[in-house]
């Protein structure tokens, strides 16, 4: 139990252009969900927390115009980069919880970002 | 604001070594730390979870010990394997309103373990 998905794993874009990553919990109802970016060679830094049917909370130093977090449904959860440039290149990582499990949160297996 | 510090950045032991990786932490009011592993371009997996109320965890040949008032805590591997070799994670979750308490992450300690 406790799985979660990311689509792509992998996308290239060209600069300017948008890119949508979806993140699922296939198993559970995540009342909560949050955006993480790794730089090569970097630990994760969190982007946003987003609470089901509410609007994100952004991290000091995140665009929320840039990055679009929606999370419209219990298990879904979308990230939109917009206006991609290569400095936006990163790998993105979501994470769920449920709302009774302080402890736990389960990742997802990530997506490679390239802006060409 | 919490800071997570791991040492050393990289390790690389020849296969069956016994090896300690270390992680501190700057604020010891944290509701929990965790081990996490993380292959080349691939997610995170959990290894191990301690309370703030525990001392140590233990699975397989992983043990993790926690010393929340002195900041720190070690993941020790026990026989270690090339398959253990991966980058390795701290995080800790502080205290959050909203039942959503962040994870800070440590750097990483990357693990080679030569056969």
């Amino acid at each position: 139990g406790a799985v979660v998905s990311q689509h792509p794993s992998r996308v290239i874009c060209k600069s300017g252009t948008s890119v949508k990553i979806e993140c699922r919990s296939l198993d559970f109802q995540a009342t909560t969900m949050f955006w993480y970016r790794q730089f090569p060679k970097q630990s994760l830094m969190l982007m946003a927390t987003s609470n089901e049917g509410s609007k994100a909370t952004y991290e000091q130093g995140v665009e929320k115009d840039k990055f679009l977090i929606n999370h419209a449904s219990l298990t879904l959860s979308t990230l939109t980069v917009t206006s991609a440039h290569p400095e936006d290149s990163s790998f993105y990582i979501c994470s769920a919880k449920t709302f009774d499990s302080y402890n736990e949160q389960f990742f997802g297996p990530g997506t490679r970002l390239t802006v060409l | 604001k919490q800071e997570v510090t791991q040492i050393p950045a990289a390790l690389s032991v020849p296969e069956g070594e016994n090896l300690v990786l270390n992680c501190s932490f700057t604020d010891s009011a944290i509701y929990n730390l965790q081990w996490f592993r993380q292959d080349p371009g691939k997610g995170l997996t959990s290894l191990l979870l301690i309370q703030s109320s525990q001392r140590e965890q233990t699975s397989g040949r992983l043990n993790a010990s926690l010393d929340k008032s002195s900041g720190r805590s070690t993941l020790y591997i026990a026989a270690s394997q090339p398959g253990d070799s991966a980058t390795y994670l701290c995080a800790v979750r502080g205290y959050g309103s909203g039942n959503t308490g962040k994870l800070i992450f440590g750097q990483g300690t990357t693990l080679q373990v030569k056969p």
